[in-house]
């Protein structure tokens, strides 16, 4: 994997769901891991920053895991909310930050 | 603290026309970058300024973009003359010490609207 790559696109689901996205990135040279949420019309949020494999990264109903050996990290949100409907990017860092095209949530009431 | 100041929020031309877009970073954050986020796809590093010197520019369509951080702080990006496929949301970031423990912190964005 060259880019960084976000599955899936977008999803939609129902309040109280739990849900998982992948963010897939270059296994090599890897420096730090960052995921944003972008509500919108507003500016995108740090969520987390990850740097070691086998991190495990927490915030409230949100958490976050990191392989770097096999180049991908997961962000799983426990009971989906309305007000998580956002999307959520992912980026990866070693010279430079590099973006995925986001994952789209959609939450409904 | 306050966040990163950014406008216009929305701005519609016509193609050929000029535009330019503002950043003021946060207070003390040497770093600053301006990225383009065409729909669907994820933002695209135009151009990173540590203090008032470039050190990435290599994506900037230097035909027609321009930017400058003149003084250390606030910065402008042009686009003369835009064309439609510049149709994009423009964000400004910035960063204590290049964004990689504490990430960056994001502007609002500007959405341009080529016609």
């Amino acid at each position: 994997i060259l880019n960084v790559e976000q599955s899936p696109q977008s999803l939609h689901v129902q309040e109280g769901d739990s849900t998982n996205f992948t963010c897939s990135f270059p296994s090599s040279n890897f420096y730090a891991l960052h995921w944003y949420r972008w509500e919108t019309a507003k500016s995108p949020e740090a969520l987390f920053v990850m740097t070691l494999n086998g991190d495990e990264k927490k915030k409230g109903r949100i958490s976050a895991t990191l392989n770097t050996k096999e180049g991908y990290s997961y962000l799983y949100i426990k009971g989906s909310q309305p007000e998580d409907s956002a999307t959520y990017l992912c980026a990866f860092r070693n010279n430079d930050m590099r973006f995925g095209a986001g994952t789209r949530l959609t939450v409904k009431p | 603290e306050a966040g990163v100041a950014q406008s216009p929020r929305y701005k519609i031309i016509e193609k050929r026309q000029s535009v330019a877009f503002w950043c003021n970073p946060i207070s003390g954050h040497a770093t600053l970058y301006w990225y383009q986020q065409i729909l669907g796809q994820g933002p695209k590093l135009l151009i990173q300024f540590q203090n008032n010197g470039v050190v990435d520019d290599s994506q900037l369509p230097k035909d027609r973009f321009s930017a400058e951080r003149l003084k250390g702080v606030d910065s402008t990006l042009k686009i003369q003359p835009a064309k439609l496929e510049d149709s994009a949301v423009y964000l400004c970031a910035s960063s204590l010490e290049g964004g990689t423990i504490y990430g960056y912190t994001f502007g609002s964005g500007t959405r341009l609207t080529v016609v």
